[in-house]
């Protein structure tokens, strides 16, 4: 069955950057889309943006251009997001989900950023 | 960006009471509306796709209607288990927007 396993919870310093991988299974993740999102704790969600594993082409929501960068390892069938500069608007828990129709989440991995 | 405006924004209901969530688009998304169910602690489960398709697994008392700028998930008769938030998701077009979420409780 397809599956998403997101890496583990980060605490992390203003001003660093940290990686988040999600690991996928169950489908050919070399021909599909992974895309990626930002929820904090209680308020609704925003997509950051979409890579094509194919190709590694993406495209993100302008508003999260320059703090994350999506890549992909078909090697493994493993997604990442880099996320740069962070500050505590970065909090937050991010989801990867597949495709464009979005049926298959990751659990979430909740990034804390703090001194 | 299209602006995506949900409503109610919380919503008490008994337990078989019919439902219904609203969510109008900025400009016309055609039928590329998802709704989303998310409980507590959970990542969003696709409940209906482009509108009005039913995602395979989700129990037949969710439905989904609407095209253009206005469109309507409805829970026919509701379920304990069907506490949770629920996020509207317009993938027309870039950068892809949700609805600020209906939080359903029970009475």
């Amino acid at each position: 069955q397809v599956k998403l396993q997101q890496s583990g919870a980060e605490l992390v310093k203003p001003g660093a950057s940290v990686k988040l991988s999600c690991k996928t299974s169950g489908y050919t993740f070399s021909t599909s889309y992974m895309s990626w999102f930002k929820q904090i704790p209680g308020q609704s969600i925003e997509w950051i943006g979409m890579i094509y594993a194919g190709d590694g082409g993406t495209g993100y929501n302008q508003k999260f251009k320059g703090k994350a960068t999506l890549t992909v390892d078909t090697s493994s069938s493993t997604a990442y997001m880099d996320l740069s500069s962070l500050t505590t608007e970065d909090s937050a828990v991010y989801f990867c989900a597949r495709g464009y129709s979005l049926d298959y989440w990751g659990q979430g991995v909740m990034v804390t950023v703090s001194s | 960006d299209i602006q995506m405006t949900q409503s109610p924004s919380f919503l008490s209901a008994s337990v078989g009471d019919r439902v219904t969530i609203n969510c109008k688009a900025s400009q016309n998304i055609n039928r590329y509306l998802n709704w989303y169910q998310q409980k507590l602690g959970e990542a969003p489960k696709l409940l209906i796709y482009n509108a009005n398709s039913l995602q395979t697994g989700i129990p037949s008392r969710f439905s989904g209607s609407g095209s253009g700028t206005d469109f309507t998930l409805t829970i026919s008769s509701l379920q304990p288990e069907d506490v949770a938030t629920y996020f509207c998701l317009q993938h027309n077009s870039w950068p892809w927007t949700f609805g600020g979420g209906t939080k359903l409780e029970l009475k």
